[in-house]
């Protein structure tokens, strides 16, 4: 089955630690997005990648680190710089920019 | 810059219509979307409409777009309790760029 993943689905830390989110598709899409989601609030872009090893900040980058190493992969790491980072991330991918985003389930991070 | 806005609830009693209303800014959207988002759950794709159509039916979804206001609308028919969710109204431009609204939140009472 295509899909898109994300894991894990809880994901729970210490303040000052750095996490990494894992988001993985088999779909063959070249671009690959992550987003914040607060309650009550829509989608913000943290970053985008449009090709492998190409990446680029979105709306709120500051605090997070990506890498995009191979075509189905897009972890995204939340650094102890980011002050708030208790919050639902999406990822999403398409086909090029052009396409529609398919997301993940999600994963749930809660830092106390 | 870009803006999408919603409504933030909707509430409809079951069989009725319901009507989830979306505005934009940029002129230069090419592509609108709907997407639905259950508790907990990412986002699905319900449907899209190209900035060229005025309207697109698909099955209970019905959307309709005026370019000139810049207004984006989802009909759901015959809404069912299992409609009951929030509702994402997404624009993107050539740019490739994709800007969501804050999402309309649709309660279906029995």
């Amino acid at each position: 089955d295509g899909g898109i993943t994300q894991s894990p689905k809880y994901l729970f830390r210490k303040e000052g630690q750095n996490v990494t989110l894992s988001c993985e598709q088999n779909l063959n899409h070249d671009a690959m997005y992550w987003y914040r989601q607060d309650p009550g609030q829509g989608l913000r872009l943290i970053y985008y990648s449009q090709i492998v090893n190409d990446f680029q900040k979105g709306d709120i980058a500051e605090g997070y680190s990506v890498s995009r190493e191979k075509k189905e992969s897009f972890p995204l790491t939340v650094t102890s710089a980011q002050k708030n980072p208790t919050a639902f991330y999406l990822c999403a991918s398409s086909f090029g920019t052009s396409g529609e985003q398919y997301f993940g389930p999600g994963t749930r991070l809660t830092v106390t | 810059g870009e803006d999408v806005e919603q409504s933030l609830f909707l509430s409809v009693r079951e069989g009725d219509s319901s009507v989830i209303n979306c505005t934009y800014t940029d002129s230069s959207s090419t592509y609108l979307y709907w997407y639905k988002q259950e508790p907990g759950a990412g986002l699905q794709l319900l449907t899209y409409i190209f900035s060229n159509m005025d309207m697109k039916q698909d099955q209970r979804l019905t959307v309709l777009l005026n370019k000139k206001d810049k207004h984006l609308s989802l009909r759901i028919a015959d809404t069912q309790t299992g409609d009951s969710a929030i509702y994402f109204c997404a624009e993107r431009t050539n740019a490739g760029k994709s800007t969501f609204g804050d999402g309309t939140t649709l309660t279906v009472k029995p």
